[in-house]
């Protein structure tokens, strides 16, 4: 919905890494969250981030929030081709349900 | 161990018949969700379910219902078909914890002629 928001696409080559901005509109947050869809399939928990955080590094994903701006991004080292997918950022509301952006499709070639 | 699934995983409708979307899960979560995605909107809540017995209304509930059958199971109904809802639907889960992480099905495609 309008209240998230990302870019709709991302095209990264194989081995760089990747970026995925998303902004919101209410400072209520309380977790936010990055899934990642491949074709045909369900959405797929990456990692979600606390709003009193604001960096959280998994492996090679490094999530950043920035609480004042309502600014969250997903970095992707390394990039690799089974990394294509499309990504939604999430934030969860005051009555625990979930708000989701459009999604950003990441393309990686090689 | 299933997790969430979904059945049927295609359909085609005509306009004003009705159909039910089953979804099961085996993870013993409380809550349970019901999403349509369409491009470029991401998903939109349809309806979830708290706990057994009790439904609420999320953010596009015209034209559907739900049931949630037992803690299992969580129909979604489309009476009456329409066009506008051809989408592809995802029922979630969530155990209700101190963070919603919530764990999606295989999605039902639905075309409504």
């Amino acid at each position: 919905g309008e209240d998230v928001e990302q870019s709709l696409f991302l095209s990264v080559r194989e081995g760089d890494s990747s970026v995925i901005n998303c902004t919101y509109t209410d400072s209520s947050s309380t977790y936010l969250y990055w899934y990642k869809q491949e074709p045909g399939a369900g959405l797929q928990l990456l990692t979600y981030i606390f709003s009193n955080m604001d960096m959280k590094q998994d492996q090679r994903l490094t999530v950043l929030l920035n609480k004042k701006d309502k600014h969250l991004s997903l970095r992707i080292a390394d990039t690799q081709t089974g990394d294509s997918a499309i990504y939604f950022c999430a934030r969860e509301d005051s009555w625990g349900k979930l708000q989701f952006g459009a999604g950003t499709q990441v393309v990686v070639t090689p | 161990n299933a997790g969430v699934t979904q059945t049927p995983k295609f359909q085609v409708l005509k306009t004003g018949q009705s159909m039910t979307l089953q979804c099961a899960q085996d993870m013993n979560h409380n809550s349970m969700y019901w999403y349509r995605q369409d491009p470029g909107m991401g998903l939109r809540l349809i309806y979830y379910s708290a706990s057994e017995g009790t439904t609420d209304k999320g953010e596009v509930p015209n034209g559907y219902n739900v049931s949630r059958l037992n803690k299992r199971e969580f129909s979604l109904r489309l009476e009456s078909a329409a066009p506008s809802q051809t989408s592809v639907y995802f029922c979630a889960t969530a155990l209700r914890g101190d963070q919603e992480t919530q764990y999606f099905g295989p999605g039902t495609r639905l075309l409504v002629l």
